[in-house]
């Protein structure tokens, strides 16, 4: 079954630390995989895809197919980076699956 | 960029009564929308597919008679929720595809509360 897993629901750093969101699928056939972001009180948005492979905010996710792992990754976090973080995976053509989310802190 | 909006906000209504939910792509066609709903602290979880012209496609364990969902024209589909209950309390979430494009738009959100 097609299944997206978060495992850390909040994951606090101090500004300028690095950062470091998991995730983790399981698929049978070839991955499309996203970052959404979701803002204090603000809808949800797309981050990053992994086809684009391209550096967003500062932020970068390599798709590791070996692990099953698209991590996001910043490598000095900045308060404005507080928000939901999901990772959702594409089924079919246009079905997003989304993990369960983790809530990142930046503190100052 | 493109806007997705959802109305109501947010909505109470009465055990039994039904609620109607509309998404709305305003600067752009959105042949397919999804329908989402978000448990608190919980993950979004899709309920169906709507698709412009044609019935919706459900999700297993949605019940499309509970859920009614149509999607009239290429920038609204509408979601209704049948004889409401407290267990149907929830935020619901569409997004909508940009015609001829694999681009997804997320709406606001409406949060129902049935009492």
């Amino acid at each position: 079954a097609q299944r997206v897993t978060q495992p850390e629901k909040l994951l606090s750093v101090f500004k300028g630390a690095p950062v470091e969101l998991k995730c983790n699928y399981s698929y049978s056939g070839s991955p499309e995989l996203f970052w959404y972001v979701q803002y204090s009180r603000q809808r949800l948005q797309l981050l990053l895809r992994h086809i684009s492979r391209e550096s967003i905010k500062g932020f970068t996710a390599d798709l590791n197919k070996g692990e099953t792992s698209f991590h996001l990754k910043k490598p000095f976090a900045q308060e404005e980076d507080s928000a939901m973080y999901y990772c959702a995976l594409r089924r079919g053509t246009d079905k997003l699956i989304f993990g369960t989310g983790t809530r990142l802190q930046v503190f100052p | 960029g493109a806007v997705v909006s959802q109305h109501p906000s947010w909505v109470i209504c009465k055990s039994g009564t039904s609620v109607k939910i509309e998404c709305r792509s305003l600067d752009f066609q959105a042949t397919t929308m999804f329908w989402y709903r978000q448990f608190p602290k919980q993950s979004l979880m899709l309920m169906a597919t709507s698709n412009e012209g044609s019935k919706a496609t459900y999700e297993q364990g949605v019940e499309k008679d509970k859920f009614l969902i149509n999607h009239a024209s290429l920038t609204l589909s509408t979601l209704t929720v049948t004889s409401a209950h407290p267990e149907d309390s929830s935020f619901y979430i569409c997004s909508a595809r940009v015609v001829f494009t694999d681009t997804q738009y997320f709406g606001p959100g409406t949060r129902l509360t049935v009492l």
